[in-house]
């Protein structure tokens, strides 16, 4: 059964500070890994897209990486802001069929 | 350019009822699909439509059904409603290109009683 999972899932930081969120997976193969931020009441936004032959992605303060040999893959937020706080969702899409597996995230809070 | 759209923004139903969920795409957007999300999970892939044709479903009961419209908006269905169908309904649509990212609406948060 593919599945992700991320880890911590829930994560309190102060404001200014760094942290690392990690998403494991067992899609096999896949076409895609995607990393969203979802604040609450609204829907997840897009950040970064790898495919599996990336190994890199930053968008702005965010960048994520991607180990495909031990299907692991990390969003590093640098320099957090307040606006951070939100749910980061991890999203992997299968090489075959259309059924993205997402991640149940990882809720952040950055605290002044 | 106006985002994804979904209508209502808030429902309450009864158990037993049915109710329908609307979804209007991104401008040249022909894929759309649909996603539930109950409190605190991630979401949980429900459909993909493209070209009104059915591209995927999730694990999901027969009570669940959706189409798509020749302007590819579309609706999602859902029958004799159950406590457990209350989660926020998310609709995306994507591009053509390869990897296209997904470009969620804000749902529509439904609660059953």
């Amino acid at each position: 059964k593919n599945q992700v999972e991320q880890s911590p899932q829930s994560l309190i930081i102060l404001e200014g500070k760094n942290c690392t969120l990690q998403c494991n997976y067992t899609v096999s193969p896949f076409s895609n890994l995607r990393w969203y931020k979802q604040d609450t009441g609204r829907g997840p936004v897009s950040l970064t897209i790898m495919t599996f032959s990336e190994n890199t992605k930053s968008n702005g303060r965010y960048t994520a990486t991607l180990d495909a040999d031990t299907k692991q893959s990390s969003l590093h937020i640098t320099a957090s802001q307040l606006s951070d706080s939100a749910s980061y969702i991890c999203v992997v899409t299968p090489d075959a069929g259309n059924m993205l597996t997402f991640g149940g995230g990882t809720r952040l809070m950055v605290k002044p | 350019d106006a985002g994804v759209t979904q209508s209502p923004t808030h429902l309450i139903k009864t158990r037993g009822q049915h109710v329908t969920l609307r979804c209007s795409p991104i401008s040249g957007h022909k894929s759309v699909s649909w996603y539930q999300q109950v409190l605190g999970q991630g979401p949980q892939f429900i459909f993909q439509y493209y070209e009104k044709e059915e591209r995927g479903r999730g694990n999901f009961p027969d009570r669940f059904s959706a189409r798509q419209f020749p302007n590819y908006s579309s609706e999602l269905n859902v029958n004799a409603l159950l406590l457990g169908d209350s989660a926020l309904y998310l609709c995306a649509s994507s591009g053509d290109r390869v990897n296209s990212p997904l470009h969620f609406g804000n749902g529509t948060r439904l609660t059953v009683t």
